[in-house]
């Protein structure tokens, strides 16, 4: 079947301006999660969504990072204002709703930000 | 808090050799412990986990991985390491107790050397 899936596979901004990338989960999975991976880092969470529930915030970085998923299921995290510290591989990961705990990631959204 | 360490930046093993990456967890219950891994310019995918029972948990490629609850450790092995097996090993955390957000590692990256 269809897994994660992201765009745009490459984004390259101007310092300032503001982005959004999208995340399209796989079909019937409730949980949706957001990191970050800078170049020779590990994973840094950002935002977690669950059904219906409030998301888990806790990880954005500072107020110029949003991020909603509509309809319990495409996922959009928006940057505005762009820095050169926001470069980054931004990735998506889904889980199945029970049982099942590991996450399927998508093959992430490389932003350049000059 | 939960968090997980990965002691290891880099792990070099000749091929045939079995390989070890550690991994070591804290979380204020009981745990779920995933491995993931990355191979160049692709997204992370799945290899094993652990939730409960046995406490040797087998997974993709011919990995697996020893849950050592007193030790607190979740240790990656591979009896006889393939050059393709060069990537970047990432160990997770979960809290059982109904936390749902994940902890990933800095990561490990394993050269197999022919």
């Amino acid at each position: 079947g269809a897994g994660v899936s992201q765009s745009p596979s490459n984004k390259v901004t101007e310092k300032g301006k503001d982005v959004e990338l999208r995340c399209d989960p796989i079909s019937g999975h409730t949980a949706l999660y957001w990191y970050r991976q800078s170049l020779g880092q590990g994973l840094e969470f950002l935002i977690y969504f669950q059904g219906n529930s409030a998301p888990d915030k806790s990880g954005l970085p500072s107020d110029r990072f949003s991020a909603e998923r509509t309809g319990g299921s495409v996922s959009t995290l928006t940057i505005q204002r762009t820095q050169q510290e926001d470069s980054a591989v931004y990735l998506c990961a889904s889980s199945p709703p029970t049982g099942r705990y590991e996450q399927y990631f998508g093959p992430g959204t490389r932003l350049t930000v000059t | 808090a939960q968090s997980v360490a990965q002691p290891e930046d880099q792990v070099n093993v000749a091929e045939g050799n079995p390989l070890t990456v550690k991994c070591t967890y804290s979380v204020s219950g009981n745990p779920y412990l995933f491995w993931y891994v990355q191979y160049p310019n692709r997204g992370l995918q799945f290899l094993l986990k652990y939730i409960t029972g046995d406490n040797l948990v087998k997974g993709s490629y011919g990995f697996e991985a020893e849950f050592n609850k007193s030790q607190t450790s979740f240790h990656l092995k591979k009896p006889s390491a393939l050059v393709s097996d060069s990537a970047l090993y990432f160990c997770a955390v979960r809290d059982l107790e109904g936390y749902q957000k994940v902890t990933f590692g800095t990561g490990t990256k394993l050269q197999v050397i022919p």
